[in-house]
């Protein structure tokens, strides 16, 4: 069966500081992956996804970066965070291209002070 | 550009009523509509989802129904239980699965809880 794993589970960060999150699946090969973030009482906003190894697609301009350095590995990352960048975030998968089931992993609460 | 309104965003509901969630899509090429239950300090997990070509869907105590004239969807619960309270999310895919990948337009939430 698949698995998807993401850490750490919280992170503290101060305002400038560099940020790394990772995201792993298991259990299948090529899926597009996708990372979302979810400010406090709200939805769900896309931020990357990936279709394949070194393929990154942003959704949205904003101080975030996205990696895809192996092909079940999604990374992502800020060289200097923002207050604004507080939130949880979310890492999904999904099987390439023959179903559009997402699945998402347990995530990874940022407050940035 | 493409949007999901979902209503309402908090529904309270004594054990054992039922609950309904409404969604409305404005995508017309959407084809797929999820939904996922969110608990506390966890990440969304799917518990239904409903293809473009069926209108009704149940899986026990859970059940979607999908109308694409009116771009509605929506989730019913039955006989709720105090564990089904939550933040319920419904989706609808956009994009193109030639290109071998679909995204999401996700609504913005109905936080539920069931009184015991």
């Amino acid at each position: 069966s698949q698995t998807i794993h993401q850490w750490p589970a919280t992170l503290v960060q101060p305002v400038g500081s560099p940020l790394s999150l990772e995201c792993t699946v298991e259990g299948t090969s090529n899926p597009n992956l996708y990372w979302y973030r979810q400010a406090a009482g709200r939805g769900l906003q896309l931020l990357f996804y990936s279709v394949g190894i070194g393929q990154i697609s942003s959704e949205v301009p904003q101080n975030l970066s996205a990696s895809r350095p192996q092909d079940r590995q999604f990374i992502l990352s800020s060289k200097k965070l923002l207050l604004s960048d507080s939130g949880f975030y979310l890492c999904a998968w999904s099987v390439w291209g023959r179903r559009e089931t997402q699945y998402f992993g347990p995530g990874t609460r940022l407050l940035v002070l | 550009g493409e949007n999901v309104e979902q209503h309402p965003s908090t529904l309270s509901v004594q054990e054992g009523d039922s609950a309904v969630i409404k969604c409305t899509y404005s995508d017309s090429a959407s084809n797929y509509f999820p939904w996922y239950k969110q608990e506390l300090g966890k990440g969304p997990q799917l518990i239904i989802d409903i293809r473009s070509n069926v209108g009704e869907k149940k899986d026990q105590r859970i059940a979607v129904t999908l109308n694409k004239t009116a771009k509605h969807f929506s989730l019913h619960i039955t006989e709720t239980q105090p564990e089904d309270s939550a933040v319920y999310f419904c989706a609808a895919s956009i994009g193109s699965g030639t290109s071998g990948t679909y995204k999401y337009i996700f609504g913005t939430g109905t936080r539920l809880k069931v009184l015991a």
